[in-house]
């Protein structure tokens, strides 16, 4: 089955404690993407990678690292998470569309990670 | 800058009404423009995207390049139909490839 997992699904962490967030995807898709989800601001990219080695700042990436070193896996790493990191996570993925008009097809979506950090 | 703008963060309609969730754009080039339904608890799905010109579940967005918009209709909301919606646009501008949410509208479809 076609699909993008992310673990944990839930995670209660504290201020400053280094913690990672997995995101896996089986579709041999070149983007993959982070973003959070927050009431009233909806989702904002954090980071995005159009390939293996080939990541980019979105529009949020402070307190934020991602890495791809495989094209299936793209992991998201707080460094020293703070409170306002608090929000619910989800990496996508998605195909690149080799036209001028636009970036990719469709993206497909995790199930999410919430995140608590006290 | 590049941005999509929802204005309203909740619309209620009564079931059997037409539904019209409103969504502009500001980008300098041709985006790649989107919907995504979000039900109650699970994860964003795509609804639809203006390249394929589809009517999924009755509803339908048509992309209007002069006034940068792609509102989502459909003619008769149905219970089923509440969700949060969002609209976002893909696109290549100064070297970068981001992909960008608008900040979604609730649709509540009353009985």
């Amino acid at each position: 089955e076609a699909q993008v997992t992310q673990n944990p699904r839930y995670l209660i962490t504290v201020t400053g404690k280094k913690l990672t967030v997995t995101c896996s995807q089986n579709m041999n898709h070149e983007y993959m993407s982070w973003y959070r989800q927050d009431p009233g601001l909806g989702l904002r990219q954090i980071y995005y990678s159009m390939n293996v080695e080939v990541t980019d700042k979105g529009d949020v990436p402070e307190g934020y690292k991602v890495s791809r070193k495989e094209k299936r896996n793209f992991p998201l790493i707080l460094e020293s998470p703070s409170p306002n990191q608090t929000s619910l996570y989800f990496c996508a993925s998605s195909l690149l569309n080799p036209g001028l008009a636009g970036l990719t097809y469709e993206q497909y979506f995790g199930p999410g990670t919430r995140l608590t950090v006290t | 800058a590049q941005r999509v703008t929802q204005p309203e963060k909740l619309l209620s309609v009564f079931k059997g009404a037409p539904v019209e969730l409103k969504c502009n754009y500001s980008y300098s080039g041709s985006p790649e423009l989107f919907w995504y339904v979000q039900y109650s608890r699970q994860r964003l799905q795509l609804l639809l995207r203006h390249i394929s010109r589809e009517s999924i579940k009755g509803f339908t967005a048509d992309l209007n390049k002069g006034e940068t918009s792609f509102h989502l209709k459909k003619p008769f909301a149905q219970e089923e139909d509440s969700a949060m919606y969002y609209c976002a646009l893909s696109g290549r501008a100064s070297g970068t490839y981001k992909y960008i949410f608008g900040t979604g509208t609730r649709l509540k479809v009353l009985a």
